[in-house]
């Protein structure tokens, strides 16, 4: 089965530091680009970062760019996202979604809450 | 950036109604536009992608149309599991952005 699972999420202090992480399975994960999308509660989807499928391009929302850091790890298939000097407004779900085009899978997402 | 924006914001319709849903770009973004239909608490689920092709699985009452600035999502005969916020998504150019969202409801 296809599949992309994140961890990772939970409660931190504004200023703090988290990293996520997305487990893929089912399929080859080092042929693939992918991306972390957000959802703060109650709101929209909102695109995060990119990365092509041998780290060769990498793409920020203004939003994170200078404190997120997108990275994955093709022999451990596996994304994740660096998230540094969090804010209160980085409080969301956090999905992992597959390709560079309309997103065909996406993990079940992980809460990241920041909060003193 | 190319702003994404859905109209209506909430629709309120009846199983079996025909359901259209507008989502308009700030620019030409050709046929690179994907809708998603997400339930709460789930992940998002890809219906359509390239403005009109219809993602394997998907049932044939969701179509998708339009092209440059302005497209449209269908649903023929809406059913009790399509109650649910459906969200458009441009992917011409990053940043790749949403619309709003439209949510709809049970009348």
């Amino acid at each position: 089965e296809v599949q992309l699972v994140e961890s990772g999420g939970g409660l931190v202090q504004p200023g703090g530091s988290l990293r996520l992480s997305c487990a893929a399975s089912g399929f080859t994960f080092s042929s693939y680009n992918m991306n972390w999308v957000r959802q703060a509660p109650g709101k929209g989807l909102e695109w995060v970062s990119y990365i092509s499928s041998s780290s060769s391009a990498i793409y920020y929302a203004d939003s994170v760019k200078g404190r997120f850091t997108i990275s994955r790890d093709n022999a451990k298939n596996s994304l994740y996202l660096q998230m540094n000097s969090l804010r209160a407004e980085d409080t969301a779900v956090y999905f992992c979604a597959r390709r560079d085009s309309a997103y065909d899978i996406w993990g079940q997402g992980t809460l990241v809450t920041v909060s003193s | 950036d190319i702003q994404m924006t859905q109209s209506p914001s909430t629709l309120s319709a009846s199983a079996g109604d025909r359901v259209t849903i507008t989502c308009r770009a700030s620019q030409s973004i050709s046929s690179w536009l994907a809708w998603y239909q997400q339930k709460p608490g789930k992940a998002p689920n890809l219906l359509i992608y390239k403005a009109s092709s219809l993602e394997s699985g998907v049932p044939s009452r969701f179509s998708g149309s339009g092209s440059g600035t302005e497209f449209t999502l269908t649903i023929s005969s809406l059913q009790p599991d399509d109650f649910a916020t459906y969200y458009c998504q441009q992917y011409n150019s990053y940043p790749r952005t949403f619309g709003q969202g439209t949510k709809v409801e049970i009348k």
